[in-house]
């Protein structure tokens, strides 16, 4: 099956600075990855995603790339602030609705 | 629109007891998944439901278990509970295969003791 690492698993930065998760994935035919926040004792939510047939994506402060060929993604926060504080999942799926997830990076962004 | 409601938010067992976690998604979502998130392990699949058929499964023993009604509702099993089981359920739907991320759930907090 399909084996997702994320990278790193704690990130501290300091407000107005930009922040960068990275994922890895093994199965090749994996073709939608989102990525997804969850603040503490809330439920994950989905923030930004791309498909396999994208190299990057942004939505506003937030962006995505991809690299098919090295089979890695990576979540770009730029101009953080304290609100930004969560832990970030990354995600990979390739049929039907079963998604693989990573272990989460706990991002926490000082004042 | 009503979002993704798990029932109930809180949950405390005994080891060898059994429970049943319900998940209403949001209204004209078909499909429904269940993941199990504990801090060593964080968001792992259970299974996935789409118009009352079982798609997929992980890689979770029998004990855990599933179904999805004909108004989309699913509801999770597990029996002979462990204290491992402790973790929080979390229910996801989704308009159909490939339309996009999950929304997901506020989830069950299940405790064995």
């Amino acid at each position: 099956g399909e084996n997702v690492e994320q990278h790193p698993s704690t990130l501290s930065v300091q407000e107005g600075d930009s922040a960068v998760i990275k994922c890895t994935y093994s199965d090749s035919a994996s073709n939608y990855f989102p990525w997804y926040k969850q603040e503490l004792g809330k439920r994950p939510q989905l923030i930004i995603d791309i498909r396999s047939n994208v190299g990057e994506k942004k939505d506003q402060r937030i962006a995505v790339t991809l690299n098919k060929t090295a089979k890695h993604f990576s979540l770009h926060i730029t101009e953080t602030q304290p609100e930004d504080s969560a832990v970030y999942f990354c995600a990979a799926s390739k049929t039907g609705n079963q998604f693989y997830f990573g272990t989460g990076t706990s991002l926490t962004v000082i004042p | 629109k009503a979002g993704v409601t798990q029932t109930p938010r809180y949950l405390i067992k005994t080891r060898g007891q059994q429970v049943t976690l319900s998940c209403s998604p949001i209204s004209g979502h078909r499909s429904v998944s269940w993941y199990q998130q504990t801090p060593g392990q964080g968001l792992q699949f259970l299974f996935e439901y789409f118009s009352e058929t079982q798609r997929n499964k992980g890689n979770f023993p029998g004990r855990f278990s599933g179904r999805q009604f004909s108004n989309s509702r699913s509801e999770m099993n597990v029996s002979t509970l462990e204290l491992g089981d402790s973790a929080l359920y979390l229910c996801a739907s989704s308009l159909e295969e490939g339309a996009g991320g999950y929304t997901f759930g506020s989830g069950t907090r299940l405790t064995v003791v």
